[in-house]
């Protein structure tokens, strides 16, 4: 069956830093891949989104490749702030279902110091 | 508010109780899914409604749990007989198109059910 595999947490790093969380995930065919955001006492809420092999998705100076051949979705930010502590999950859509059905990942939290 | 509502925020229960979650989605949204998340797990998938159909009841973990949408608005998750491992976050998202149509789904920010 289909899973979404992310490393696990928390990371703690400082202001500025650089952030990556990394993803795989099992899944036949082409899903579409997604990360959400957990801001303290809040939903979630999509931050961004790919829906083919190559795409690149992008918000809020973060990023994530669609990697077919490694069957990854890493997530990375080259400066982060404080305001980006949160728990970050990666999903996964498999091909013809809604975006709404969704995969996790058990989600990395992660704490940006000032 | 514009964003989708649940209610209400906390639960407790005993065990054996009988539990009723309540999901507003945002107006005029056509898809409404539930998802059960457990402490420090991501959300799992429990079932999904088309207007008033429900359409995908696959994640249901047993016949105690069961929802319903009767005017393809508001949406009760209820859950018969409460036993310990019930207790989880509740969450329950929307979005403005049915089936493959490719849209982002809007989540609330949950119900949490602790089941003592």
């Amino acid at each position: 069956g289909n899973s979404v595999t992310q490393m696990e947490g928390p990371v703690t790093l400082s202001e500025e830093a650089f952030l990556t969380i990394n993803c795989t995930y099992t899944a036949t065919g082409y899903p579409s891949l997604f990360w959400y955001v957990q801001y303290p006492g809040e939903g979630l809420q999509l931050l961004l989104k790919a829906t083919k092999a190559d795409d690149k998705g992008s918000n809020k100076g973060f990023e994530a490749t669609y990697r077919k051949e490694t069957t990854s979705f890493h997530l990375e930010k080259g400066s982060v702030q404080v305001s980006d502590s949160a728990v970050y999950f990666c999903a996964l859509s498999r091909a013809g279902d809604s975006w709404g059905k969704l995969q996790f990942g058990a989600g990395t939290q992660v704490v940006v110091t000032p | 508010g514009a964003g989708v509502s649940q209610s209400p925020r906390y639960k407790v229960a005993k065990r054996g109780q009988d539990v009723a979650l309540r999901c507003d989605p945002i107006s005029g949204h056509v898809s409404l899914f539930w998802y059960q998340q457990a402490l420090g797990q991501g959300p799992e998938f429990l079932t999904y409604f088309q207007n008033e159909a429900q359409l995908d009841k696959s994640g249901l973990p047993s016949d105690r749990f069961f929802a319903e949408r009767p005017e393809g608005s508001v949406s009760t998750l209820k859950i018969q007989r409460t036993q310990q491992e019930d207790s989880a976050v509740y969450l329950c998202a929307s979005s403005p198109r049915p089936g493959t149509g490719n849209t982002e789904a809007f989540f609330g920010q949950g119900t949490r059910l602790t089941v003592v």
